[in-house]
């Protein structure tokens, strides 16, 4: 069975960088069956998609709507990857999930999520 | 990008009834790449049915999805406790992925 935990700072300020970390166990991120990805949930709001990273780390894809503020990596070795989310404003306060998809675009296992509050 | 519509955004049942819920995109989803999502209160988004049609594992076959192009429906045929819950469409046809705003399947 696949889990996913996410990890990070649940306080962020104003303009600074968001950095979550993904765990994942159950699979290997560096397997290449599946894409690592980022989705966030404004409070009581619907779902957005922020990107994935694939082929080992050697190819991802971004939202537009985020592409110039998101970085999706990972560390193999630890069967982890991240999302780095620069300029961050209270717009950003959510609460981030990681997920495995299935390519493309079938998210099949989620980690629990792990709110993000962005204040001063 | 799609936009996704779903209707209606509550809907208020009774155990053993039955659930309707609409997905309407804004341009045709291309090879009924659509996915469906359970969400209850404090909890992840579960993924329930995917291509539209087909069941994710574990699933009842209370649940069932249809629907081509524009318009989807998931349907749950007979209302469990546990399927009252925020139910969610997305679509993976064109990217960005994109999500629907979400029915909230209520106990009436």
């Amino acid at each position: 069975q696949v889990q996913l935990q996410e990890s990070g700072p649940g306080l962020v300020k104003p303009s600074q960088t968001l950095s979550l970390t993904c765990s994942v166990s159950g699979a290997s991120i560096s397997g290449g069956d599946y894409y690592w990805s980022w989705i966030r949930q404004h409070p009581g709001k619907g779902l957005e998609w922020i990107g994935y990273i694939y082929n080992s780390g050697r190819s991802s894809y971004y939202n537009p709507s985020l592409k110039s503020r998101v970085t999706i990596s990972e560390d193999t070795s630890k069967n982890q990857f991240s999302l780095d989310l620069n300029s961050v404003t209270a717009a950003d306060t959510a609460v981030y999930y990681c997920a495995r998809e299935r390519p493309a675009g079938i998210l099949v296992d989620w980690g629990q999520g792990t709110l993000v509050t962005v204040s001063s | 990008e799609i936009v996704l519509t779903q209707s209606p955004g509550t809907l208020s049942l009774s155990p053993g009834e039955r659930a309707t819920l609409s997905c309407r995109a804004s341009q045709s989803v291309g090879s009924s790449s659509l996915v469906w999502y359970q969400q209850r209160p404090g909890q992840a988004p579960r993924l329930v049915m995917y291509a539209a049609s087909s069941r994710a594992t574990g699933i009842p076959d209370r649940f069932s999805g249809s629907g081509s192009g524009t318009d989807f429906t998931l349907t749950i045929s007979r209302l469990e406790p546990e399927d009252f819950a925020v139910y969610y469409c997305q679509q993976y046809g064109s990217s960005p992925w994109t999500f629907g705003q979400g029915t909230k399947v209520e106990i009436k």
